[in-house]
């Protein structure tokens, strides 16, 4: 039974482009998290997705940053226009229920150059 | 008032001894509490969930959990150097269930 799986495991981008996160969750898992955390700190909650829908981006930033979960395929983390800031390492999580235990990758650490 | 209070600590106990660590949070309509370890550079590992007042064991591990005083805590027993990380507590809160993190207490068990 395969865990959660997050690509790529490491990413560079330069500032001003584009970088794309995947994240597939667990299966039989139907409840995505996104957590970003930056070095020697906490894991900050950026947004929660069930399958076609989002349903609690209140840690979101307002702008360039967007989250999806397709009916098929993983979910996605979208940045857009990344700046250095944007580096840290990003953070997926599955749960089969909205109420039980939630379970994560292994991460994506994002570096802007 | 932050939603999730944990000392970063470090706490340092020697090999052998009992580690205690400690989390209070804000959401009384919580219902679900966990206990995550994460080592340096690696990503957060499910260690115990709790739901109900009370102890659960498993294994070295106990959580303890006081809704009223809005309390939980993990005693680690005979503590390894391999249990030297930060340890994260988690609740299911607000109005979506999102998952909480507090910011952890760094463990380091001294040999």
């Amino acid at each position: 039974n395969a865990g959660v799986m997050q690509n790529p495991r490491h990413l560079v981008r330069r500032r001003g482009q584009e970088a794309r996160l995947r994240c597939s969750p667990m299966k039989g898992h139907s409840h995505v998290y996104w957590y970003r955390q930056l070095p020697e700190e906490g894991l900050k909650f950026m947004v929660y997705l069930q399958k076609e829908n989002i349903i609690d981006e209140s840690g979101m930033p307002k702008e360039r940053f967007s989250a999806e979960f397709p009916k098929e395929g993983p979910s996605i983390l979208r940045i857009q226009q990344v700046v250095r800031g944007d580096s840290a390492a990003y953070f997926c999580a599955s749960s089969p229920a909205p109420t039980g235990e939630a379970f994560f990758g292994q991460g994506t650490r994002l570096t802007v150059v | 008032q932050k939603e999730v209070e944990q000392n970063s600590g470090p706490l340092s106990v020697p090999e052998g001894a009992i580690a205690s660590l400690n989390c209070t949070y804000s959401d009384r309509g919580s219902q679900s509490f966990f206990w995550y370890r994460q080592y340096s550079g690696k990503s957060p590992e499910l260690i115990m969930s709790i739901y109900s007042n009370g102890d659960k064991e498993d294994g070295r591990f106990t959580a303890q959990l006081n809704k009223a005083s809005q309390y939980v805590s993990l005693l680690i027993r005979d503590s390894q150097p391999s249990d030297s990380a930060t340890y994260l507590c988690a609740f299911r809160g607000g109005a979506t269930n999102k998952l909480i993190f507090g910011t952890g207490t760094l463990l380091a068990v001294q040999p």
